[in-house]
């Protein structure tokens, strides 16, 4: 079974522009969340999709966005860039089941912005 | 702000001893607990998880222990080998539509 999947790996940009990052999940799984990494705040929830519906979002300015695709598929956005945007971006697919809620992730998208 | 933190931001040990890293968590109602393996430049591998109503599980080679009364989560490694150098996470679920909590990280290292 393929992985978690993310486009692009690496992106560049200047601050004021926006970026559209990809995420494939699991085949199965219904469920995508993304979380930005840096070194100073660590991996850092920011939304969760469920059925193309956002279920949960983090604490993160409305620059940030995301959407799910009826194939599961997700993408989120991020508007007018600033340089502490720099981060990993990660997205984590998971098949939440009443038991266990294992989230696995991809190997993410760094972004720079200068 | 966060509530799950670690004890030890970096540990060193020797290949073949047994690693010890440890997590502790603020929030009681977190009914669900991660380990994830983060190596330079992947993202965070799953490597063990437990639910609340355990205070132990066993994998290949780890062992997650659940101390509730102190809120306190461990992750032992045995025979710790060179390609377990990475950074570990240990990350709570508060409800079962709550979303990750994730501690800072504890770099390991192993020396050969």
């Amino acid at each position: 079974k393929a992985g978690v999947t993310q486009t692009p790996r690496y992106l560049i940009k200047t601050r004021g522009q926006q970026v559209t990052l990809s995420c494939s999940p699991i085949s199965g799984h219904r469920s995508v969340s993304w979380y930005q990494q840096t070194p100073g705040q660590g991996l850092q929830f920011l939304f969760e999709y469920f059925s193309e519906t956002q279920r949960n979002k983090g604490n993160f300015p409305g620059r940030f966005s995301g959407r799910q695709f009826s194939n599961s598929r997700s993408e989120m956005n991020v508007s007018t860039l600033e340089l502490g945007d720099s981060a990993l971006y990660l997205c984590a697919s998971h098949g939440l089941t009443t038991v266990t809620d294992t989230q696995y992730f991809g190997p993410g998208t760094r972004l720079t912005v200068l | 702000g966060e509530s799950v933190g670690l004890h030890l931001p970096t540990l060193s040990v020797q290949e073949g001893d047994n690693s010890i890293i440890n997590c502790a968590y603020s929030n009681s109602a977190s009914d669900y607990f991660i380990w994830y393996k983060q190596e330079s430049g992947k993202g965070p591998q799953f490597i063990i998880d437990i639910r609340s109503n355990m205070d132990k599980r066993q994998g290949q080679r780890v062992t997650v222990l659940l101390n509730k009364t102190v809120k306190h989560l461990s992750l032992q490694i045995a025979a710790t080998q060179p390609g377990d150098s990475a950074v570990y996470f240990c990350a709570e679920r508060q409800g079962s539509q709550g979303n990750l909590i994730f501690g800072k990280g504890t770099k390991l290292s192993v020396k050969p």
